[in-house]
């Protein structure tokens, strides 16, 4: 099962306009990491939130974190056309194996 | 240094067949993943192993198998594909002091 579910499950912007995706999860992290995904590649690494942080800053991403509501957003300001991606929360429970479990993800379209 | 690699990029088969899908990591990565991602949703943990010479079972093992080679090679061998094994298929690998997952460019599987 989905540990990570996303809303929405897709998003059309303007550039220039913040984009602002959400994630829910069910159980206890260790950590919350976002990735995302361009059409027909891999998924890279964008930021990690440990549970014990509030919110974290990188470049035009802001993330939160809200472990008793069990729930993360990710905000992307200043969107480009080159952020058009998925984006997927995905948790990491703290066990030994260091597996991560994936919400369905978002679909961000960004028009220039 | 050429990350995580996977091949081939694309496979078609029927039902019935066999294959291996290969994937290899240059980062000296501890622990490796495989993955499948089905339209509209995020990936699923099928295998991982944790170090060279352990495998273990992720959320889909079913109609799966794998075998770390040696550090820097893990495979994931479907015996007798099924229509239901058609994916995108992602490898991964994770350092042991670090928290992201590097992704390789997946292998699109269809099974007829």
């Amino acid at each position: 099962s989905q540990q990570g579910e996303e809303d929405p499950q897709a998003l059309s912007i303007q550039e220039g306009e913040n984009a602002t995706m959400n994630c829910s999860y069910k159980t206890s992290i260790n950590n919350l990491q976002w990735y995302r995904q361009n059409s027909g590649r891999g998924l890279v690494h964008l930021i990690l939130i440990r549970s014990n942080e509030r919110e974290k800053h990188s470049g035009r991403l802001r993330v939160t974190l809200d472990t008793s509501k069990k729930s993360s957003s990710l905000l992307i300001t200043a969107s480009r056309a080159a952020d058009t991606a998925s984006y997927f929360c995905a948790t990491d429970d703290g066990t030994g194996r260091r597996a991560l479990t994936f919400g369905s993800g978002t679909r961000l379209q960004v028009q220039p | 240094n050429a990350g995580v690699t996977q091949t081939p990029k694309f496979q078609v088969l029927k039902t019935g067949q066999s294959m291996t899908l290969q994937c290899a990591q240059d980062m000296n990565h501890n622990s490796m993943y495989w993955y499948r991602q089905d339209p509209g949703m995020g990936l699923r943990l099928i295998y991982y192993s944790a170090s060279e010479g352990t495998t273990d079972k992720g959320e889909v093992p079913n109609g799966y198998n794998v075998s770390r080679l040696n550090k820097r090679e893990f495979s994931l061998r479907l015996e007798s594909a099924a229509p239901s094994q058609t994916s995108v298929y992602f490898c991964a690998s994770w350092e042991l002091q670090g928290y992201e997952q590097y992704f390789g460019p997946g292998t699109r599987l269809t099974v007829t």
